[in-house]
């Protein structure tokens, strides 16, 4: 059975910290993973992977993608509490238009 | 360019019920999909439409329905509602592919 895991499922930090959250895998035909952003609303894009080693960066937000060992990490550096939200880990397989199935999320509080 | 809208953003209905939501896509945009957020699943996948047609179903029972029309936009249905319906339905369009999804801010359902 396809499935996306993601770990911890809550976390707690102080601002400043840096946090990894992680995301592992089983799917056939795996296309893609995605990570999205929570905060009680529409989840919002953070990054796209498709290639194993390659590290996608956006500010203090990282992530790199594991195709062997079917994984993958957000790191989030110099946390703020603005970063409080839960994290979504999805994977696009399949052909045509593609299939999505999304983990079932972290979520991260970040204390003052 | 307008995001994708769903109305209503807030509905109480009691159980035995039945309820339609709308989502409206981006211009241009012709997939339309659906899913179920809760607390203990996460986000899960419904259905997805493209030009008028369901593409993809998931592993929800008959009473959740759907539609497309062919301005695209998207209605679902839910019959005989249950307590355990009560959750975050949100719909999300894409023109190439799921990797670029976009999440409209949803439609809290809650089932009294």
């Amino acid at each position: 059975e396809d499935k996306v895991v993601q770990s911890p499922l809550s976390l707690v930090v102080h601002e400043g910290d840096t946090v990894t959250l992680n995301c592992s895998y089983e799917v056939t035909n795996f296309r893609s993973l995605l990570w999205y952003k929570q905060e009680k609303k529409a989840p919002t894009f953070l990054f796209m992977l498709t290639s194993s080693g390659i590290e996608k960066k956006s500010g203090r937000l990282s992530s790199i993608l594991d195709k062997k060992e079917l994984f993958s990490i957000l790191n989030i550096t110099a946390t703020q509490t603005g970063d409080s939200a839960v994290y979504l880990c999805a994977v696009v397989w399949g052909g045509s238009q593609g299939n999505l199935i999304f983990g079932k999320g972290t979520k991260l509080s970040v204390k003052p | 360019k307008a995001g994708v809208t769903q109305t209503p953003r807030y509905l109480i209905k009691t159980r035995g019920q039945q309820v339609t939501l709308s989502c409206s896509p981006i211009s241009g945009h012709r997939s339309v999909s659906w899913y179920q957020q809760t607390p203990g699943q996460g986000l899960q996948f419904l259905f997805e439409y493209f030009s008028e047609t369901q593409r993809n179903k998931g592993n929800f029972p008959g009473r959740f329905s759907g539609r497309q029309f062919s301005n695209s936009r998207s209605e679902m249905n839910v019959s005989t509602l249950e307590l355990g319906d009560s959750a975050l339905y949100l719909c999300a369009s894409s023109s190439t592919g799921k990797e670029t999804q976009y999440f409209g801010p949803g439609t809290r359902l809650l089932v009294l």
